[in-house]
């Protein structure tokens, strides 16, 4: 069954430093996003991104983050300037033109010492 | 702003029963709603999709249920087994983003 990929599985990175979280989507998919869950707390929307642009942000995504998708393949999510509050589990999900459900990736962990 | 609550928080089961998980949201203007199982420090894995137009999807030993226009969910969990010991979490899609609720953990006890 097709995967949403995830790279790193942890990352551990001082504060202030940059970040960038990979997600490999689903090969025919077109609908991507970016979700997150502080430990113990509900899974939140960041971002979602259609036809090379960001469709819907959250307020948690501020100028501190950006999206990209670099190639055919990967869909990146930067932090600039990591922050202690950044610490959380990252998620990378895709969904195909006409399709409903969202098929999330293992996700990244990402601990800001 | 959409709000999704699942009860109970936390359920503990002695292997083979049946039981039910709950969920509710605020706004019944949704698209579809998904159940997702999470293991300890892992990803999510759906496990039912829900459109708004349909009202029960079911896969093995799982049946959800929607009530849109009541504003909840249920999973139904049959016979249940160790290996269903996770937490389990509804989200429903208004449009662009799914809102989640802060799961279920459940223990299934050999």
């Amino acid at each position: 069954e097709p995967e949403v990929t995830q790279t790193p599985s942890h990352q551990v990175t001082q504060m202030g430093q940059e970040v960038i979280l990979r997600c490999v989507p689903i090969s025919n998919h077109l609908y991507f996003y970016w979700y997150r869950q502080i430990l113990g707390q509900k899974v939140e929307f960041l971002v979602s991104f259609y036809n090379n642009e960001i469709s819907e942000k959250s307020e948690i995504f501020d100028d501190q983050f950006s999206v990209e998708r670099p190639d055919g393949s990967n869909f990146t999510l930067k932090i600039r300037s990591t922050k202690l509050e950044d610490s959380a589990m990252y998620f990378c999900a895709s969904r195909g033109v006409g399709t409903y459900g969202y098929t999330f990736g293992s996700g990244t962990r990402l601990t800001v010492v | 702003k959409q709000e999704v609550t699942q009860i109970p928080a936390a359920l503990s089961v002695p292997e083979g029963e049946n039981l039910v998980l709950n969920c509710s949201f605020t706004d019944s203007a949704i698209y579809n709603l998904q159940w997702f199982r999470q293991d300890p420090g892992k990803g999510l894995t759906s496990l039912l999709l829900i459109q708004s137009s349909q009202r029960e999807q079911t896969s093995g030993r799982l049946n959800a249920s929607l009530d849109k226009s009541s504003g909840r969910s249920t999973l139904y969990i049959a016979a249940s087994q160790p290996g269903d010991s996770a937490t389990y979490l509804c989200a429903v899609n208004t449009g662009n983003q799914f809102y989640f609720g802060t799961g279920t953990s459940l223990t299934v006890i050999p």
